[in-house]
């Protein structure tokens, strides 16, 4: 049984660009959430989707924005890229209102 | 505004030796917290904590809840160097596992 699988695992950005990262949910859940996790610090939430809608949010700027798809697939969207973007993305899946099982993280890097 | 705190934010000790990491939190509206334990790239679940004074264990991990005092402690006895990684611990402050995460302590344990 795959666990939660992220897409890509490292990618690198110039400024201003956008770009989009991508998570499959382990079986059997519903729900996806996103955090970021700066060097050095805990992760932050971002938002979560449930039966594609943006059930929570958290303190990030519109620029962040997400989507899931109907097999539960969702994909988190970041315009205008600034160099504090630079992060590792962690996607989590679960059951509605269970605990979150993590993905592996796309590391990215902007320049 | 929420806040979690973890102490110490690193930590070296040889293996066989007892730690004890800590995490406090002021949260308006708590529901359960929760320690991971991340080596490399992906947090993986440890416990979950919701009742004050019942101590969960696992191994040679355990942990604990104290409502009053607003904190939980991390118990890791017997140390090997494959506990060597970074400890986060997060509050649940609503339904939906929106966590609120404090910094991690990094542990290193030497041969």
């Amino acid at each position: 049984d795959a666990g939660v699988t992220q897409s890509p695992t490292h990618l690198i950005k110039t400024r201003g660009q956008q770009v989009t990262l991508r998570c499959s949910p382990k079986s059997g859940h519903d729900t996806v959430s996103w955090y970021q996790q700066a060097l050095g610090q805990g992760p932050q939430f971002i938002f979560q989707y449930y039966e594609e809608e943006e059930r929570q949010r958290g303190n990030f700027p519109d620029r962040f924005s997400g989507h899931q798809f109907p097999n539960y697939s969702s994909e988190l969207n970041v315009n205008a890229l600034l160099l504090g973007d630079s992060a590792l993305y962690l996607c989590a899946s679960s059951r509605l209102d269970e605990k979150l099982f993590f993905g592996s993280g796309t590391q990215l890097s902007v320049l | 505004e929420d806040k979690v705190v973890q102490s110490p934010l690193s930590l070296v000790v040889h293996e066989g030796d007892t730690v004890t990491l800590n995490c406090s939190y002021e949260v308006t509206n708590f529901r359960s917290l929760l320690w991971y334990k991340q080596e490399k790239k992906a947090p993986t679940f440890l416990f979950m904590l919701t009742s004050s004074g019942i101590e969960k264990k696992s191994g040679r991990l355990s942990s604990i809840l104290d409502k009053k005092e607003l904190f939980s402690i991390l118990n890791i006895t017997a140390t090997q160097t494959g506990d060597s990684a970074i400890y986060l611990c997060a509050v649940d402050t609503n339904s939906g596992y929106a966590l609120n995460f404090g910094k991690g302590t990094s542990l290193l344990v030497t041969p």
